[in-house]
């Protein structure tokens, strides 16, 4: 089976501050992963994804095997960052491959 | 921009009644996917569409839960009878290929039942 944590339910910090949201996963196989976010009024959307290896709106991701983990990272938090974030895992699950996602972190960026 | 398009977006309801949503698709994405969301937690997945075909629905409650997407465009979830538990948004999702290409979501259905 596939899961996601994210064990910070909420987060805070103060804009120029660095910020960084935790992801685990386990998964047996080889991991696909992915960033999406919900900013308030607005559908759910994708941030980014570890293979594509790009920075979007500052933000990067790395995936660490050994410990299994996705954390995302921005080096000078905005307050338009402020917004629900949701890691997610897309793997193989029976016969489908299928996306399964943390509980989500709400980012709360002070002025 | 294309969008995926949900209704309704609210619906409130007694336990027993039984409720459907309807989702349309961006036009030309293959796949399909339901989602539930209980406040506090994640999306989770109930069903996947490949066009018309249901390629994984393992975590639909069966006994009261059905979709369908008959002509591989626009699908309906159907509730029936509706229990206090499933209060909850559906979500309805979609993308080109599968679920390692990008998924573009809906607005969703907030759910109520009494």
């Amino acid at each position: 089976a596939q899961r996601v944590t994210q064990p910070e339910k909420l987060l805070s910090v103060f804009k120029g501050a660095p910020v960084e949201l935790k992801c685990n996963y386990s998964y047996s196989g080889s991991p696909e992963l992915f960033w999406y976010v919900q900013y308030s009024r607005q559908r759910l959307q994708l941030l980014l994804r570890h293979i594509s290896r790009e920075s979007i709106k500052g933000f990067t991701a790395d995936l660490n095997k050994g410990e299994t983990s996705f954390h995302l990272k921005k080096p000078f938090a905005q307050e338009e960052d402020s917004a629900m974030y949701y890691c997610a895992l897309s793997g193989v699950t029976g016969s489908a491959r299928q996306l399964t996602f943390g509980s989500g972190t709400q980012l709360t960026v002070l002025p | 921009e294309a969008e995926v398009a949900q209704s309704p977006r609210y619906k409130i309801t007694e336990k027993s009644q039984a409720v459907a949503f309807w989702c349309d698709p961006i036009s030309g994405h293959a796949t399909l996917y339901w989602y539930r969301q209980i406040l506090g937690q994640g999306p989770e997945l109930l069903v996947q569409f490949q066009d018309e075909s249901v390629v994984d629905d393992s975590q639909l409650p069966k006994d009261r839960f059905s979709a369908e997407r008959l002509k591989g465009v626009d699908s309906t979830l159907k509730i029936q009878p509706a229990e206090l538990g499933d209060s909850a948004m559906y979500l309805c999702a979609s993308s080109l290929y599968g679920s390692t290409d990008t998924q573009y979501f809906g607005p969703g259905t907030r759910l109520t039942v009494l």
